[in-house]
């Protein structure tokens, strides 16, 4: 088994950049597809990265995706931050050891 | 454009078995072997997969739910639904059915979701 973590929160001006980091606690964070998800408040989630850095049609290319093996993790990284980008964000991955697909704890994103 | 819905009762009393249904709109449930899962969030806090079905029967579910967890489908009627029996409060949350369009885990299509909590 593995888990994801995430941080809180982050929180950053509009205009801005931001990166949120996703780390596996065992097992490489390169042996199994990482994707992103956003959900606003009382809104179903969205996936906005999926397979760790492709971009589903219609997210905007502010939204990108990598994975870093030095650190285990991997990173959602928004540019030119918009209010309309404060949400919540969680990553997920697959544990082939157990058949689970994993979700991170979440990350507020707060733009102010 | 694909579309799904989640139905289902929203109290289920503790001991008892929970049942949702998601209806899938646009598309055959059949199409191109996608996965169709059930994910949880309980309120304030994150989501949880509860399993997947692809291939018109076959399942994966959560190791944590797997004694309680069945998913079918009915593809007569494109819907694909969950049963979690002796469910507890801990049950209490939104369900969410989606599509896997990589059959990886990557949940292109949602639906709204339905709150089920479980109160005697």
């Amino acid at each position: 088994n593995f888990m994801l973590t995430q941080p809180h929160s982050v929180s950053e001006s509009p205009g801005k950049t931001v990166a949120i980091s996703c780390t596996r606690s065992s097992g490489s964070i390169a042996s199994n597809y990482v994707h992103w998800f956003q959900q606003r408040p009382g809104s179903s989630p969205t996936i906005v990265i999926f397979e760790d850095k492709q971009r589903p049609s219609g997210v905007p290319d502010r939204f990108s995706g990598s994975i870093d093996s030095s650190s285990n993790s991997a990173s959602l990284s928004i540019s030119g931050l918009k209010t309309e980008d404060e949400a919540d964000y969680y990553c997920q991955s697959y544990d082939g050891s157990t058949l689970n697909w994993v979700f991170g704890g979440g990350t507020k994103l707060t733009v102010l | 454009q694909l579309q799904l819905q989640e139905s289902g009762p929203g109290l289920v009393k503790p001991s008892e078995t929970l049942s949702l249904t998601c209806t899938v709109s646009g598309d055959s449930i059949n199409s191109d072997h996608y996965f169709w899962a059930w994910i949880r969030q309980p309120p304030g806090r994150g989501l949880e997969w509860i399993g997947s079905m692809y291939d018109s029967g076959t399942t994966y579910y959560s190791p944590s739910l797997k004694s309680r967890v069945s998913i079918s489908v009915d593809t007569s009627k494109n819907q694909f639904s969950l049963n979690l029996s002796s469910v507890t409060v801990a049950d209490t949350a939104v369900y969410f059915c989606a599509r896997d369009v990589t059959r990886g885990g990557a949940f292109d299509v949602w639906g709204p979701g339905t709150m089920v909590s479980v109160s005697s």
